[in-house]
């Protein structure tokens, strides 16, 4: 089914692992962003990606690490998990361009850092 | 100060009323604006695009004032099921396609 899709929704890990939340879209869309959104506040960037191979720092990057190998996939890594790193973390993919840079967002994965 | 600004509310109105949130934006350079709509912590879904002065789309209007650096949404005959938080998004697609969005603003349609 077309989409953006991320793995898993949930997620328990205790502090100090290392977890990497999974993004995939099927539109081919050029850019990515991964969001965090804390109980009661608003989204608030992470990263995001222009392309394959281009990524960039958003508002809140430390502890976190991406990558994007493909254009339909881009992976968010907790290094080493902090529980103030708990929360829900939405992905989300757009073109660029008038008309066409509608941001859509997957579903969220819903991380608990114990 | 914030890129984009919202009044949280709640906004508390009864079925079948009109309710209006206004934004306002920091950047002038922006060139996108959209409404987004969310339940409850899960996914934010487009509501409308502003892409011109303004936008219809059945119950939900949307206007933009460039020369004041605001973005209004008009929701008219309010139903049990508009109870949402409705999110104000700005980009700026020459600014490394940077969007921006507000904290909310949160509506509840009582019976």
């Amino acid at each position: 089914d077309a989409g953006i899709t991320q793995s898993p929704r949930y997620k328990i890990t205790e502090t100090g692992r290392q977890v990497t939340l999974m993004c995939h879209q099927t539109w081919s869309h050029s850019y990515m962003f991964w969001y965090r959104q804390d109980l009661g506040h608003g989204l608030r960037l992470i990263y995001y990606s222009a392309a394959a191979d281009i990524t960039d720092k958003g508002e809140v990057p430390d502890g976190y690490v991406v990558s994007r190998s493909k254009t339909e996939n881009f992976p968010l890594t907790l290094e080493s998990a902090t529980r103030s790193q708990t929360s829900v973390y939405f992905c989300a993919s757009s073109e660029w361009g008038l008309d066409t840079d509608t941001q859509y967002f997957g579903p969220g994965t819903r991380l608990t850092v114990l | 100060r914030k890129e984009v600004e919202q009044d949280p509310g709640p906004f508390n109105v009864p079925e079948g009323a009109t309710v209006a949130f206004n934004c306002t934006y920091s950047n002038s350079a922006s060139q996108s604006f959209f409404w987004y709509r969310q339940d409850c912590r899960k996914e934010p879904k487009l509501l409308m695009s502003v892409y011109s002065s303004g936008n219809e789309d059945g119950r939900f209007t949307a206007q933009l004032n460039r020369a004041s650096q605001y973005i209004s949404l008009l929701i008219r005959d309010s139903k049990l099921s508009d109870s949402a938080t409705y999110l104000c998004v700005v980009n700026d697609r020459y600014n490394f396609n940077k969007f921006y969005f507000g904290s909310g603003t949160k509506l509840n349609v009582k019976p």
